[in-house]
């Protein structure tokens, strides 16, 4: 079954701190590939994602991600977090061909210390 | 303002009661979809619709029901059947020339 597991469920951080979220998917075709935020009381946003090309992608408040093909994985990153960054993470995988569909990872919740 | 409306923000379900959750766009967007969210699971996939008057069961979606009769709607019935339907549910709606999802505010289900 497709799957995407994301490997931390509670990341505590103190602000400057760098981030790495982890996500690997269990698909071997070809997908499309975003990270998503929710920050509290808001709706779920998206941050970055990755279709094709670069396998280095950056999205929004300087978030970004790379793709490792090999690995199945799609790694979230910050290299200096924010209290304003804390928020629960979501990874997902649009497998090709699947209507639009995504999987969803468990979530990540992310918590800066200020 | 163009977006995905759901409601209501909250909602109470007694027991053997249907409800009905409501979701709007004003996008022009063919496909949508519905989403459960529980604490530590994500969110996965009830129902989806990729036209008009067409609709497909997603992952989990025994005790719902949907209807696509206009393409601005795509309600969600949690029915009787539904066990255990205390979650966060959320609507999304698919972007043309791309593969985003953008998503409401989402409801919020409770059992009485």
């Amino acid at each position: 079954a497709q799957s995407v597991s994301q490997h931390n469920h509670h990341v505590i951080l103190s602000e400057a701190a760098s981030l790495e979220l982890g996500c690997n998917y269990s698909y071997g075709g070809t997908v499309n590939l975003f990270w998503y935020v929710q920050y509290p009381g808001q709706h779920l946003q998206l941050l970055l994602k990755y279709f094709s090309g670069d396998p280095l992608v950056k999205g929004i408040k300087g978030f970004e991600a790379e793709f490792i093909k090999s690995k199945f994985s799609f790694n979230l990153r910050k290299p200096s977090v924010q209290w304003s960054d804390t928020a629960e993470y979501f990874c997902a995988v649009n497998p090709y061909n699947q209507g639009g569909k995504l999987i969803f990872g468990q979530g990540t919740e992310l918590s800066v210390k200020p | 303002d163009g977006g995905i409306t759901q409601s209501p923000k909250y909602l109470f379900r007694k027991e053997g009661q249907n409800v009905t959750l409501s979701c709007e766009q004003n996008l022009n967007h063919d496909a949508m979809y519905w989403y459960r969210q529980d604490p530590g699971q994500g969110l996965r996939l009830i129902y989806y619709s990729q036209i008009v008057n067409d609709f497909q069961k997603g992952d989990i979606a025994e005790g719902y029901s949907v209807s696509r009769e206009k393409k601005e709607s795509f309600p969600l019935t949690v029915t009787s059947a539904q066990k255990n339907p205390t979650a966060f549910y959320l609507c999304a709606s698919l972007g043309q020339g791309g593969n985003i999802q953008y998503f409401g505010a989402g409801t919020r289900l409770s059992v009485l």
